[in-house]
């Protein structure tokens, strides 16, 4: 399976506790992005990396949040001092960065609760 | 801000007919729109996109037709099977810029 994957699929943890989570994206994409998405909503952009570098960041991505990409391949999302309004899907997607190849390839997401 | 919206969360069609999903946006930069399928359990898969240069791009039984003036883009399924039943999310981005808004999506109900 040469898709995005993403590990846990789903996380329970109780408040105030740290969760990371990993994404793996297709091997020769250098484009990655974390999208959160609640209950009735859409996707939410979090943040962007071009191989190792994060050019973007949401508002969303508070200070408890930060999202590495070390050697432009796979990714973490670490979100610290979780808070119940952190449960929400968190969807990882990438994509090749060639020129008018805008499309988007996600992964199945991490289910994140918060107790 | 919400700058992309799917105003209708629910969509009931019989098979064979055609399905419309309707999305609207806010922002005139927008210059490139995509549609997104998702089913439960599964992120999103790319369905169809379209350009601002265009007017309508079909891809076997989906179309996805652009109206700029009204900013306005629409998806029309024909003929609806079954297996379409699914959450359809319409995403836009201005070209290059790397940023993607999705709108609240609209679920299809397509009854056999």
């Amino acid at each position: 399976d040469t898709g995005v994957s993403q590990d846990p699929r789903h996380k329970i943890t109780k408040r105030g506790q740290n969760v990371t989570f990993r994404c793996d994206p297709i091997s020769e994409h250098n484009r990655l992005y974390w999208y959160r998405q609640t209950l009735g909503q859409g996707p939410e952009f979090l943040t962007y990396f071009q191989n190792e570098a994060q050019l973007e960041k949401s508002r969303l991505l508070s200070d408890r949040f930060s999202a590495e990409r070390p050697k432009g391949s796979f990714s973490t999302l670490e979100i610290q001092r979780t808070e119940q309004g952190d449960s929400a899907m968190y969807l990882c997607a990438s994509r090749s960065g060639q020129v008018g190849d805008n499309e988007q390839f996600f992964g199945p997401g991490t289910r994140l609760t918060v107790l | 801000d919400q700058q992309v919206k799917q105003n209708s969360p629910s969509l009931s069609v019989q098979e064979g007919r055609i399905s419309i999903l309707n999305c609207d946006y806010t922002n005139s930069m927008f210059d490139y729109f995509l549609w997104y399928k998702k089913y439960p359990a599964e992120g999103p898969t790319f369905l169809i996109s379209i350009s601002s240069i265009k007017d309508k791009n079909e891809d076997g039984r989906f179309t996805v037709f652009l109206n700029k003036s009204a900013k306005h883009l629409s998806l029309h399924i024909v003929p609806s099977q079954p297996g379409d039943s699914a959450v359809y999310f319409c995403a836009a981005s201005i070209y290059n810029f790397n940023k993607f808004y999705f709108g609240s999506g609209t679920k299809l109900n397509v009854k056999p």
